[in-house]
């Protein structure tokens, strides 16, 4: 069964601009949250999704959004962009609700400049 | 206070010997309990899940819980060079529902030849 995935897997972007990531979690798994990690501050949740509603927000700012189609794929929407949302963006799909055992997708490293 | 804490280490340990990583946690409610291993450059994989107290064992790896003291550990048996890498605790907790972790800054370990 094919892993995570996630597109684009490395991005370079200049401060004010978006900035969109895709997920697509594992076959049969309803469940995909995002998180940031970064050197500083380790991973971070960012929120989650379940049969396209948003269950769960981390704490980060508005500029952070995302949203979950009908086929459990999930994108991640940063606006503008700046200097220090340069970090690895983990996706994790579950497929078990509520018990917490996720798999990661390969990340998009994001550099902002 | 961290709510997941972890000795950044690095813990080095010979190749063959037992390697112990320890987490704590500060949310009382956690319901489970997950190891991760990050190689560098790469995405967590997942490892290990405990979700009662007392000992989990698959392979070389056993995970302790011991919900009294709010201590969760890793143990690596016969370490190999292969296992050096960044092992990250994650908790999930009892408020949000979903999947969400809180993770550890992770501990470095070096197996050393």
């Amino acid at each position: 069964k094919a892993g995570v995935t996630q597109t684009p897997r490395y991005l370079i972007k200049t401060r004010g601009q978006q900035v969109t990531l895709s997920c697509s979690p594992i076959s049969g798994h309803r469940s995909v949250s995002w998180y940031q990690q970064t050197p500083g501050q380790g991973l971070q949740f960012l929120f989650e999704y379940f049969s396209e509603t948003q269950r769960n927000k981390g704490n980060f700012p508005g500029r952070f959004s995302g949203r979950q189609f009908s086929n459990s794929r999930s994108e991640m929407n940063v606006s503008t962009l700046e200097l220090g949302d340069s970090a690895l963006y983990l996706c994790a799909s579950s497929l078990r609700d509520g018990s917490g055992e996720q798999y990661f997708g390969p990340g998009t490293r994001l550099t902002v400049t | 206070q961290k709510e997941v804490e972890q000795n950044s280490g690095p813990l080095s340990v010979p190749e063959g010997a037992i390697a112990s990583l320890n987490c704590t946690y500060s949310d009382r409610g956690s319901q489970s309990f997950f190891w991760y291993r990050q190689y560098s450059g790469k995405s967590p994989e997942l490892i290990m899940f405990i979700y009662s107290n007392g000992d989990k064992e698959d392979g070389r790896f056993t995970a302790q819980l011991n919900k009294a003291s709010q201590y969760v550990s890793l143990l690596i048996r016969d370490s190999q060079p292969s296992d050096s890498a960044t092992y990250l605790c994650a908790v999930k907790g009892l408020t949000g529902g979903g999947n969400k972790l809180t993770f550890g800054t992770g501990t470095q370990l070096k197996v050393e030849l």
